[in-house]
């Protein structure tokens, strides 16, 4: 069965330290990933996908098949990256999302 | 360009009574995708249309339920005869082209039933 799991209802990390978002996928095929963030009363937007291979406000997420993991990563935290952050698959044209992690930065 | 629209942001339900979610594409978009958002869950798709036609209604309940999006004006979700389990966000993105096409989201419109 298709499907995304994001462990982490809640991660809470102080300015400053490194963040890492789990996300983990099952699909058969080739997996096409993103990661969107949903900032306090704005829309869901997205921060970034795999085949792009980018960098976006400092974040980063690598595909790793092997272990069927896409996990966003930013060395050093800020306060403006408090939010909700969802992994999804591609499926089609559907787009399978996980639970959402909610992350808070603290000062 | 002023993004996905969706109306009305609150929408409050007896049950028995009928719903009805509307969603404007971006500008330029023919392709429209409705997800439901229960609390603690991530979205889930419900149906995907273009101009006139739903491509995949595979995510949306067979009862009660149903979607348009016509040649003029705004896609509707029509949820008839709401029941408390209906209550949940419901999110609109569109895309300028089908399949590989980043998906742009609406601010979605959050259905309360009494």
């Amino acid at each position: 069965a298709q499907r995304v799991t994001q462990p982490e209802k809640l991660l809470s990390v102080f300015k400053g330290a490194p963040v890492e978002l789990k996300c983990n996928y099952s699909y058969s095929g080739s997996p096409e990933l993103f990661w969107y963030v949903q900032y306090s009363r704005q829309r869901l937007q997205l921060l970034l996908r795999h085949i792009s291979r980018e960098s976006i406000k400092g974040f980063t997420a690598d595909l790793n098949k092997g272990e069927t993991s896409f996990h966003l990563k930013k060395p050093f935290a800020q306060e403006e990256d408090s939010a909700m952050y969802y992994c999804a698959l591609r499926s089609n044209y559907q787009l399978i999302w996980g639970a959402g992690t909610k992350l808070i930065i603290k000062p | 360009n002023a993004g996905v629209m969706q109306n009305p942001r609150h929408l409050v339900r007896r049950r028995g009574q009928e719903a009805r979610l509307r969603c404007s594409p971006m500008k330029g978009h023919s392709h429209v995708y409705w997800y439901r958002q229960l609390p603690e869950e991530g979205l889930k798709f419900m149906v995907y249309l273009q101009k006139e036609n739903i491509i995949d209604e595979s995510g949306m309940p067979k009862e009660r339920f149903s979607a348009e999006f016509p040649k003029e004006g705004p896609s509707i979700l029509r949820i008839q005869q709401v029941v408390r389990g209906d209550s949940a966000a419901y999110f609109c993105a569109s895309s300028p082209t089908g399949g590989t096409g980043e998906q742009f989201f609406g601010p979605g419109t959050r259905l309360t039933v009494l």
